[in-house]
Formats: C-alpha cells, structure tokens, sequence
C-alpha cells in the first residue's frame, strides 16, 4: 500500500516553455503533499506543502509564481515550472501524507528529471 | 532552527563489515525518525521509523537503528553489508507537536560496498 506515483518520469523542456509534473497517491487519501527538488549528489531540498483545496505553502527562497502548485483532489498535486530554464534543471521528487492513518509518514514517489535545453 | 547532521558524507565499506552511519537532530520536543535509502537511479525507499516505544527498531534488509533520546541520535546499523547495499542512505525527522508533519532531512551518507 501506499503508492505514490509522479508523471512524466523525465521530461525534456525548452527555455521559456513550462511544465507540468503531477503526483498521484494511488491507494490513499492524501491531505498533504509535498515537493522536493534534488540536486546531483545532494539531499533533497523541501520547495512547498501543499494541502488539498488550499494555497502551497512554500519554503524561503522557492519563488511561488515560477513553481506553480495545484492540490485539487485528494490524490492529485501537480507542480507546474513556469518559464523554465537550464539552472531549473533537477530531480523533482513528491511525497504524500494519508488521511487517517499514519500520518507523520511521507510516502515518497519516483521522481521527475527535468532537463530544460 | 531543526536540524539533522549526518557526519559520515562518503563510507566505503568491503562486504560483510559492519556498518554505522550516524544521524543527530537538533529538536527539543517530541520526534519522529526516518532512514531512507536511495538506490542508484531509484526513488526514496523507507528502510525504518521510529515514533515511540522500544528504542531499538528493526528494519527491512536486516537494518536496525537505535533512537537515544540524551544524545539527540538515530543511528542506523547493519551487521553485515552486501554488495547490493550500495546507495545513499538519508535520515530524515519531523516533529509530530510543530503542526506540520515536514520532514527535515540530513545531507546523506553514500555508501559504497566492494565486493
């Protein structure tokens, strides 16, 4: 259980054109996703929280009109990149926490790598 | 500010040597623990947690990590490495009592087994 699911698994971009990356809880509700960027042999660096059906918190320093977040639904959460460009380049990865349950857990999609030419 | 130290960057280890990889957290209130494992090319994998009770808990692949409240610490521990355990191991805490259930994650351990 608790599957989460990200699409595209890499996409290759132009300059200037955007992006969208979504993330999928598969088998669970979850209220709360969250967005992370990884860069090559790095952690992962938190970008936002997003709650369904309210405004992304996002992290200091995360521009909140180039990294679009949308939490619609219980199991969607799309993280859309505005104007990309090569410096956006990275391993975009999402978790998800479930309804209910164990909620101090993220569970943790496959990532998206973004390549922007 | 939280934070999670993981002091060892790089670990290169022969197989079946033991294995330590240290991970302090700065939080004075109550805490959740997490090791994850990244596999080359893989997305984030839960090897264990740690909410409350026993202070020791088991994970899958044969880890184990030890929650010492007095020493802020959460070491994670095998006894014998393989070959496959190659990767790189994050630990990651939140606080249950902060109102948000991020995670604060430290900066990885790469480890390397030869064979």
């Amino acid at each position: 259980g608790a599957v989460v699911s990200q699409h595209p698994s890499r996409v290759i971009c132009k300059s200037g054109t955007s992006v969208k990356i979504e993330c999928r809880s598969l088998d669970f509700q979850a209220t709360t996703m969250f967005w992370y960027r990884q860069f090559p042999k790095q952690s992962l660096m938190l970008m936002a929280t997003s709650n369904e059906g309210s405004k992304a918190t996002y992290e200091q320093g995360v521009e909140k009109d180039k990294f679009l977040i949308n939490h619609a639904s219980l199991t969607l959460s799309t993280l859309t990149v505005t104007s990309a460009h090569p410096e956006d380049s990275s391993f975009y990865i999402c978790s998800a926490s479930s309804v209910g349950g164990d909620s101090y857990e993220q569970y943790f999609g496959p990532g998206t790598r973004l390549t922007v030419t | 500010a939280q934070s999670v130290s993981q002091h060892n960057h790089h670990v290169i280890l022969s197989e079946a040597a033991s294995l330590e990889l240290g991970c302090n957290y700065s939080y004075g209130g109550t805490v959740n623990l997490f090791w994850y494992v990244q596999y080359p090319g893989q997305h984030l994998q839960l090897l264990l947690k740690y909410f409350s009770g026993d202070p020791l808990v088991k994970g899958i692949k044969g880890f184990e990590a030890e929650f010492i409240k007095s020493k802020f610490s959460f070491n994670l521990r095998k006894p014998s490495v393989q070959w496959s355990d190659t990767a790189e191991y994050f630990c990651a805490v939140n606080s249950p009592t902060s109102g948000t259930y991020k995670y604060i994650f430290g900066t990885g351990t790469r480890l390397k087994v030869l064979a």
